[in-house]
């Protein structure tokens, strides 16, 4: 089944201690990218990636890290969580850039950081 | 940059139609997109339509799009209590940024 999979799907954790969400795509997708999702305030874009090694700044990328050294895995990297991080993450993959037919999306990782 | 905005709520009866509105900024907007988040869920692709396009239909969903105006509806035809959500409207200019999404109208279906 085409799908976007993150891991994990709850997270709890204190701030400042490093965490890692994991998004693998099975589409051979060359695109991916990171959004979060807070309330009133929509979906907003943290960081994106047009293929391997290629990886550029979204809307919101302080405080995160990405890295793209397989085309199927962009993981989204928090090495001193703080609270203002607590959100809903979405990962997304396309064929392109360009998002012709849109974008799959995973199932979402509901973060906290006390 | 893209803007694109939504209103936050909308309250239909069951079987009546629902149209949900959206706005954008960017004139150079070519991909235009509805997506449905159910509660817990991910976000998942309507439907699309190209700013080439002023009309598209797939069974109960109308998407019109108005160019001068900049505006983008999605009808729900005969809404059911399944139809209930979060919808998203979003914009793609011509460049290789990502997707802008509206904040999500949430469609409330009253029996």
């Amino acid at each position: 089944e085409a799908q976007v999979t993150q891991n994990p799907r709850y997270l709890i954790t204190v701030t400042g201690k490093k965490l890692t969400v994991t998004c693998s795509q099975n589409m051979n997708h060359e695109y991916m990218s990171w959004y979060r999702q807070d309330p009133g305030l929509g979906l907003r874009q943290i960081y994106y990636s047009m293929n391997v090694e290629v990886t550029d700044k979204g809307d919101v990328p302080e405080g995160y890290k990405v890295s793209r050294k397989e085309k199927r895995n962009f993981p989204l990297i928090l090495e001193s969580p703080s609270p203002n991080q607590t959100s809903l993450y979405f990962c997304a993959s396309s064929y392109t850039g360009t998002g012709l037919y849109g974008y799959t999306f995973g199932s979402g990782t509901r973060l906290t950081v006390v | 940059g893209e803007d694109v905005e939504q209103s936050l709520f909308l309250s239909v009866r069951e079987g009546d139609s629902s149209v949900i509105n959206c706005t954008y900024t960017d004139s150079s907007s070519t991909y235009l997109y509805w997506y449905k988040q159910e509660p817990g869920a991910g976000l998942q692709l309507l439907t699309y339509i190209f700013s080439n396009m002023d009309m598209k239909q797939d069974q109960r969903l109308t998407v019109l799009l108005n160019k001068k105006d900049k505006h983008l509806s999605l009808r729900i035809a005969d809404t059911q209590t399944g139809d209930s959500a979060i919808y998203f409207c979003a914009a793609r200019g011509g460049g290789a940024d990502g997707l802008t999404f509206g904040k999500g109208t949430h469609l409330i279906i009253q029996p």
